[in-house]
């Protein structure tokens, strides 16, 4: 059973920083292309980032390039995104989601989501 | 950026009715569209990819259509666990994008 588990989420001031984590389990996660997706409170979902099975190919959406990085220890099976310089509008669920080997765009499977919150 | 734009906001119907939900792009997409279905508190769920595709362990009520720039999801007899937010996702182009929901109510 694939399994997909963030944590490192909470309360953190705007211009601070914050690392999620996102723990795989149940499928082979070296083969996987890998995303985050977010969900402002009480609002639609946002493509954040993607990063290959590899880790060498990343994209991000405008609205975090040059503020958060993506990136993954295929030995740990863990998914990784840095965010600094966090704004209120950051606030948000964020989700880690698996690729189908269908096509990298497709998130297959979900973590539960983690909440970070940005306010002062 | 590829815009996706979702009709209606706010479907109400009973269980038992058939639902069609619609997706827009604002340009072509190929067949490079997925529907999620996310309840309240849930993360999102895989309904269909690549614009019929049913996603593994999906019903067979669910089923999609459409290519280049419209898309539908229909639910042919709603069940109960049916209600809940349906959103479209195009893999097309990088950044990806979903469209903004449909909410779909129990009337």
């Amino acid at each position: 059973e694939v399994q997909l588990v963030e944590s490192g989420g909470g309360l953190v001031q705007p211009g601070g920083s914050l690392r999620l984590s996102c723990a795989a389990s149940g499928f082979t996660f070296s083969s996987n292309w890998m995303h985050w997706v977010r969900q402002a409170p009480g609002k639609g979902l946002v493509w954040v980032s993607r990063i290959n099975s590899d880790g060498r190919s990343t994209n991000y959406a405008d609205s975090v390039k040059g503020r958060f990085t993506i990136s993954r220890d295929n030995a740990e099976n863990t998914l990784f995104l840095q965010m600094n310089s966090l704004r209120a509008e950051d606030t948000a669920v964020y989700y880690c989601a698996r690729a189908l080997a269908a096509g990298a765009g497709i998130a297959g499977d979900w973590g539960q989501g983690t909440l970070v919150t940005v306010s002062s | 950026e590829i815009v996706l734009t979702q009709s209606p906001a706010t479907l109400s119907l009973s269980p038992g009715e058939r639902a069609t939900l619609s997706c827009r792009a604002s340009q072509s997409v190929s067949s490079y569209l997925a529907w999620y279905q996310q309840r309240p508190g849930q993360a999102p769920r895989l309904l269909i990819y690549d614009a019929s595709n049913r996603a593994t362990g999906i019903p067979a009520r669910f089923s999609g259509s459409g290519s280049g720039t419209d898309f539908t999801l229909t639910i042919s007899s709603l069940e109960p666990e049916d209600f809940a937010v349906y959103y479209c996702q195009q893999r097309s182009n990088w950044p990806y994008t979903f469209g903004q929901g449909t909410k779909l109510e129990i009337k």
